[in-house]
């Protein structure tokens, strides 16, 4: 059973571009999660989807951000117009279900760079 | 809201020493508590979890964590480091109801000294 699955690992984008990150979660989990690392910070939460469903995007910047989770397909997040401050690690996890018991597995991550 | 504090960001210890790692949470209701690990340039990989019994848990790799309600800490232990054990350690917490994400502390860095 392959785990978590992120693409690209590395991502540099000029500024004012726009940046796909892949997340395609373990199978038979129906719940992402996705997270950014900033140095020095921890992780921060961003949305929380559920297919075709946002269920939590309280962490999701109100602009340039939005995230999807496709009945078919991996979940994508999206960054238009990127600017320097985007440069972070971006962490993508998944669930079989929501709830407090459920440990989520993470993906290794898409390291984006911000030029 | 839930929160997590880290106390040391890094922490250093002889190879062969004992490991700690504090993490004290603030939660307003039982809380559900975590510890991942994090190796360069990976991914988060669970090491432990409390949820309800024990308050003494048990993980991979010789890591134990207690969790200590009068004190609000649940601190990451291991008797003898190894090299091996290098790496960023994040210490989360559930909060309450039944859809939210967890909420993870800063991290510790762990460095071991040969």
């Amino acid at each position: 059973n392959a785990g978590v699955m992120q693409n690209p690992r590395h991502l540099v984008r000029r500024r004012g571009q726009e940046a796909r990150l892949r997340c395609s979660p373990m199978k038979g989990h129906s719940h992402v999660y996705w997270y950014r690392q900033l140095p020095e910070e921890g992780l921060k939460f961003m949305v929380y989807l559920q297919k075709e469903n946002i269920i939590d995007e309280s962490g999701m910047p109100k602009e340039r951000f939005s995230a999807e989770f496709p009945k078919e397909g991996p979940s994508i997040l999206r960054i238009q117009q990127v600017v320097r401050g985007d440069s972070a690690a971006y962490f993508c996890a998944s669930s079989p279900r929501g709830g407090r018991y459920t440990e989520a597995f993470f993906g290794q991550g898409t390291r984006l760079t911000v030029v | 809201a839930q929160s997590v504090t880290q106390l040391g960001s890094h922490v250093s210890v002889s190879e062969g020493a004992l490991v700690l790692l504090r993490c004290n949470y603030s939660s307003s209701v039982p809380p559900y508590l975590f510890w991942y690990v994090q190796y360069p340039n990976q991914g988060l990989q669970l090491l432990l979890k409390y949820t309800t019994g024990a308050t003494l848990v048990k993980g991979i790799n010789g890591f134990e964590a207690e969790f200590k309600k009068s004190e609000t800490s649940f601190h990451l232990t291991k008797p003898s480091a190894h090299m091996s054990d290098a790496a960023e350690y994040f210490c989360a917490v559930s909060p309450s109801g039944g859809n939210t994400p967890l909420v993870f502390g800063k991290g510790t860095r762990l460095s071991v000294i040969a």
